[in-house]
């Protein structure tokens, strides 16, 4: 299939080892935050999201922390598997009707 | 399988050509948004129904481009005299009719101009 992750910014990182990603968001009035994870050839799959009136939400082996006074996103995977590896975006809703502003992506190589 | 479906998964047309793609959302969704990603790049808004009203469009979505979803259910997004900047990675997306939510996301069609 296609490479989703051209000329992305690349993570590279060892089996076993905790990953964080980085999004700067670009407006202070966005209210709510989602992680999305992309694989060759497939469209973007929820993993996590966060609202504005929260500092940070765990999932499953994962953790997302919002600070908005410096409009920043994290997302924090423990424990990375090889499963982990795709493009992930952060994307950011400003408005009612949930249309969402994706950031430009981060490639996460995990090597076995 | 109730996520989101899309078809043609892959499309090669001739410039100049007319496009069409299809979307059929979760049965249970009332919203369907459409978007475009060209490689490197996340997904770039270009439309938005709530049921079959047209709600929001982007300005990238030029004239030659239109949507629609007639009854409520799947939506269809076309493209007329196809230009080689439209070769991208259609996406579409639904979500519940209320509230701010996550969206999910078809596989995409991946449009090639020749």
């Amino acid at each position: 299939g296609e490479s989703v992750g051209l000329h992305l910014p690349t993570l590279s990182v060892q089996e076993g080892d905790n990953s964080i990603i980085n999004c700067a968001y670009s407006n202070s009035a966005s209210d709510y935050f989602i992680w999305y994870k992309q694989e060759s050839g497939k469209g973007p799959q929820f993993i996590i999201d966060i609202r504005s009136n929260m500092d940070k939400r765990q999932g499953q082996r994962v953790t997302v922390l919002l600070n908005k006074t410096v409009k920043h996103l994290s997302l924090q995977i423990a424990a990375t598997q090889p499963g982990d590896s795709a493009v992930y975006f952060c994307a950011e809703n400003k408005d009612n009707f949930n249309k969402f502003y994706f950031g430009s992506g981060t490639k996460l190589n995990v090597k076995p | 399988d109730t996520g989101v479906s899309q078809d043609p998964r892959h499309k090669i047309t001739k410039r100049g050509q007319n496009v069409t793609f299809r979307c059929d959302p979760i049965s249970e969704h009332n919203r369907l948004y459409w978007y475009r990603q060209t490689l490197g790049q996340g997904p770039e808004f270009l439309t938005y129904f709530q049921n079959e009203a047209q709600l929001e469009k982007s300005r990238l979505l030029s004239d030659r481009f239109s949507a629609e979803r007639p009854k409520g259910s799947f939506s269809t997004l076309e493209i007329q005299r196809t230009e080689q900047g439209d070769s991208a990675m259609y996406l579409c997306a639904s979500s519940p009719g209320t509230g701010t939510g996550p969206q999910h996301f078809g596989d995409g069609t991946r449009l090639s101009i020749l």
